[in-house]
């Protein structure tokens, strides 16, 4: 089985600062993680992705995450905050070796705001 | 633009009425999806089709039914619409796991309420 952790409800952060978003995750092999954001009243965007190589892997609008297999974490993070990057932010993961449901699963989501 | 495309945006039904959710994606992606997404429960899986003329159930699919009426449509209905189905439905679409642009793209949801 897989599954997703987000802990956090809600990110507060001031506009400037850097900003985590939390994520772990558990699956019986090797993982495809992704992020994505939704604006109020929108689908979900596609942010950025990690299927192998590189642990930090580098998205849109200036978001990375950095992959971390000890940990089972897959952190998102942004040095400097927008008050646009204001929205919510779901991580999925899927196994790699395709076993088991052959779709995404997603965290609950955390909810960033940005104040200026 | 290409893309995922849901249809209605905005839908009341009674309790005990039926009705089809539409999805069509023009990019040729063999995968189809429909979740559900509820305050504090992030995205929920109700079923998928893998390919054109598969479907699975995911982790909520009672009170749901799907056709993947051809590569590129694949309709949710509700039977017998219960309050308890009240909430936004996400279609998505991707291409297969082993290709590198598998990820998922999203239409912009319907959003249902059941009075």
């Amino acid at each position: 089985a897989q599954s997703v952790a987000q802990p956090e409800d809600q990110v507060n952060v001031a506009e400037g600062n850097p900003l985590t978003v939390k994520c772990t995750y558990s699956v019986s092999g090797n993982p495809y993680l992704f992020w994505y954001v939704q604006y109020p009243n929108r689908g979900l965007q596609f942010l950025l992705k990690y299927i192998t190589g590189d642990n930090l892997v580098k998205g849109s609008y200036g978001f990375e995450a950095e992959f971390n297999k000890s940990q089972t974490s897959f952190h998102l993070k942004k040095p400097s905050a927008l008050v646009s990057d204001s929205a919510l932010y779901f991580c999925a993961v899927r196994d790699i070796q395709g076993t088991g449901r052959r779709a995404l699963t997603f965290g609950s989501g955390t909810r960033l705001q940005v104040q200026p | 633009n290409a893309g995922v495309t849901q249809t209605p945006k905005f839908q009341v039904l009674k309790t005990g009425q039926s009705m089809t959710l539409q999805c069509a994606q023009d990019m040729n992606h063999n995968s189809m999806y429909w979740y559900r997404q509820d305050p504090g429960m992030g995205l929920r899986l109700i079923y998928y089709s893998a390919s054109e003329g598969t479907t699975d159930k995911g982790e909520v699919p009672n009170g749901y039914n799907v056709s993947r009426l051809n590569k590129r449509e694949f309709s949710l209905r509700l039977e017998s619409a219960a309050p308890s189905q009240t909430s936004v439905y996400f279609c998505a679409s991707s291409e297969a796991l082993d290709t590198p642009n598998y990820g998922y793209t999203f239409g912009s949801g319907t959003r249902l309420t059941v009075v």
